[in-house]
């Protein structure tokens, strides 16, 4: 069965400064990858995801991440964050029927 | 709004007492997805409907809690004789089958005091 694994738990760190959070996945078969943003007090929503293709993926409010499929990763990054990126963020995979998440990075930009 | 209801959003509880919770699915979905999350977690899977069958239940599902989705619409999760350890967001989802892409509710946040 395929998972993922986030290394990173908290990160700090200041307006206009670039992301990026660390996710590995263990191969198990096809690929499904998604990044999931929680922010304060509302429910998850979808970032973006990788299927197949190009391995770098496009998302919403200016992230994107990258497929390395010989590092078995799948990096999230923002160029510069603001303070509305202050979230917690979800790094998952899909198989067969479900999500599974890794135990995501709380992330806070000072303003 | 059109997204998936959960309902209510806050429960405190006493240790020993039943809860119920109410999750409503976007209509065109015929997936519908529990799952718990704790602080400094990410969500965990706990059980899958397709329609009104229950497909799928995770170990963490003890016999104290039980899911039901009558006539695929709506489902609830019922948490018997709840424990401090019950403590968490319930989170429900909803996706099409075959679809790898789910829409997650707000969540209800459950405290056995």
């Amino acid at each position: 069965a395929q998972s993922v694994s986030q290394h990173n738990h908290h990160v700090i760190l200041s307006e206009a400064a670039s992301l990026e959070l660390g996710c590995n996945y263990s191969y198990g078969g096809t690929v499904n990858l998604f990044w999931y943003v929680q922010y304060p007090g509302q429910h998850l929503q979808l970032l973006l995801k990788y299927f197949s293709g190009d391995p770098l993926v496009k998302g919403i409010k200016g992230f994107e991440a990258e497929f390395i499929k010989s590092k078995f990763s799948f990096n999230l990054r923002k160029p510069s964050v603001q303070w509305s990126d202050t979230a917690e963020y979800f790094c998952a995979d899909f198989n067969d029927y479900k999500l599974s998440f890794g135990a995501g990075t709380t992330v806070t930009v000072r303003a | 709004d059109t997204g998936v209801s959960q309902n209510p959003r806050h429960k405190i509880t006493k240790r020993g007492q039943n809860v119920t919770f109410r999750c409503d699915p976007i209509s065109e979905h015929n997936r519908l997805y529990w799952y718990r999350q704790t602080l400094g977690q990410g969500p965990e899977f706990l059980t899958y409907f397709q329609n009104e069958a229950q497909l799928e239940k995770s170990r963490l599902l003890s016999d104290r809690f039980s899911a039901e989705r009558p006539k695929g619409s709506f489902s609830t999760l019922e948490i018997q004789r709840t424990e401090q350890g019950d403590s968490a967001m319930y989170l429900c989802a909803s996706s099409f089958q075959g679809g790898n892409g789910y829409t997650f509710g707000s969540g209800t946040r459950l405290t056995v005091v």
